[in-house]
């Protein structure tokens, strides 16, 4: 089945600077990368997401790049604010004979140092 | 409000025991997700249910099993309670659990076993 690595475990950026969060995944047939967002004692929330056919996608401060190739995709963020302190997840979602499976990274928690 | 209902927020039970977590999952969705989130864990997927049959099984242990009503609802159940299922237990749904669709999150039920 799908495997999903996500590096680093933990980020501490000064506000203002730039966070970069990189995950690998195993399965070819993967082809839609979410990331999501969790808040302390919160749900996860889709931030960005992006699929097989591109690579890159931005919004905002929020930008994802994804190489198929080297099956890696990675989060930026611009920019940073103490808002964006959270854990951070990204996905790889497969479809096997119509059968979707979500598969997520084990984090990364972020702390903007103000 | 992601649209997603999980009850209850909160459950305290002791070893060996049995509870059911339940989901409304948004309305006209007909996937539905149960993921277990141990404290500072990732989000483990275990079971994904469409519109009302199995559809993808992850790490769920045998003590644990769910289900998806006519009315889409989901029910998630846990017997011979261990100290170590204390977690949170996030479901989440998506229009057609297949690829590509944002998959939304409820607000989880903490379980804490004693």
């Amino acid at each position: 089945g799908e495997n999903v690595e996500q590096h680093p475990s933990t980020l501490s950026v000064q506000e203002g600077d730039s966070a970069v969060i990189k995950c690998t995944y195993s399965d070819s047939a993967s082809n839609y990368f979410p990331w999501y967002k969790q808040e302390l004692g919160k749900r996860p929330q889709l931030i960005i997401d992006i699929r097989s056919n591109v690579g890159e996608k931005k919004d905002q401060r929020i930008a994802v790049t994804l190489n198929k190739t080297a099956k890696h995709f990675s989060l930026h963020i611009t920019e940073t604010q103490p808002e964006d302190s959270a854990v951070y997840f990204c996905a790889a979602s497969t479809t096997n004979f119509g059968n979707e499976k979500l598969t997520f990274g084990t984090g990364t928690r972020l702390t903007i140092i103000p | 409000d992601s649209g997603v209902t999980q009850t209850p927020k909160h459950l305290i039970t002791a070893t060996g025991q049995r509870v059911t977590l339940r989901c409304s999952p948004r309305s006209g969705d007909l996937s539905v997700y149960w993921y277990q989130q141990s404290l500072d864990q990732g989000l483990q997927f275990l079971i994904q249910y469409y519109n009302g049959e199995e559809r993808a099984k992850g790490n769920i242990l045998e003590r644990f099993s769910a289900q998806q009503f006519p009315d889409l609802h989901s029910e998630l159940n846990l017997s011979s309670l261990e100290l170590g299922d204390s977690a949170l237990y996030f479901c989440a749904s998506n229009p057609r659990g297949d690829t590509g669709a944002e998959a939304f999150f409820g607000q989880g039920t903490r379980l804490t076993v004693v």
